[in-house]
């Protein structure tokens, strides 16, 4: 069975400090995998998408992310972390039946706290 | 260009009871899907919606419905309403199915079961 797994489930690091956080699929064929942020009291939003060809994906707000199918993973990096960045965040992988984005396995997320 | 739209905000209602949410996707969008978000659970795929047809059903029981109207606004329902279904209630929507397509979530609608 499909599922993703967010080893941290709090990461609390210092305002320009680097970040990554950690992700983990299980998943039989080639993977559909997201990165999603959450704040408070809002929904989700997209920070990036990893299909196919490069395994090194760069999203929006300077968030990055690497595929490695060797380790199953899908780590979010950030070289430079502001305030604005505390929130959650959340590792996905797309499960649609016939390609479909709408049916998604997210992991637990992992909250990020900044400190200044 | 409106984001994804949901109605009631907040919700409390009691056990035994059944409730109704409703999602206005993007303008243009015809594939909606819903999510329940608990502490516990996390993230949880509940339905999915494409031209008024559900096209996925995640692993919940049969007191969670769904449709999805011409206009491509969707409701859920819950009947019979447990404790256990105080969630945050997410609605997302896409333009298309395919896998390429982006997904933007609403803010959820907030249900409190007392």
């Amino acid at each position: 069975a499909q599922s993703v797994t967010q080893p941290d489930i709090h990461i609390t690091v210092s305002e320009g400090a680097s970040l990554e956080l950690r992700c983990n699929y299980s998943y039989g064929a080639t993977p559909y995998l997201f990165w999603y942020v959450q704040s408070p009291g809002q929904g989700l939003q997209l920070l990036l998408k990893y299909f196919s060809g490069d395994t090194l994906v760069q999203g929006i707000k300077g968030f990055e992310a690497e595929f490695k199918r060797s380790q199953s993973s899908f780590n979010l990096r950030k070289p430079s972390v502001h305030w604005s960045d505390a929130a959650e965040y959340f590792c996905a992988v797309g499960a649609g039946y016939g390609g479909s984005q709408g049916n998604l396995i997210f992991g637990k997320g992992t909250k990020l706290s900044v400190k200044p | 260009k409106a984001g994804v739209t949901q109605t009631p905000r907040y919700l409390i209602k009691t056990r035994g009871q059944q409730v109704t949410l409703s999602c206005s996707p993007i303008s243009g969008h015809r594939s909606v899907s819903w999510y329940q978000q608990t502490p516990g659970q996390g993230l949880q795929f509940l339905f999915e919606y494409f031209s008024e047809t559900q096209r996925n059903k995640g692993n919940f029981p049969g007191r969670f419905s769904g449709r999805q109207f011409s206009n491509s606004r969707s409701e859920m329902n819950v009947s019979t309403l447990e404790l256990g279904d105080s969630a945050l209630y997410l609605c997302a929507s896409t333009r298309d199915r395919g896998q390429e397509e982006k997904l933007f979530f609403g803010s959820g609608t907030q249900l409190s079961v007392l």
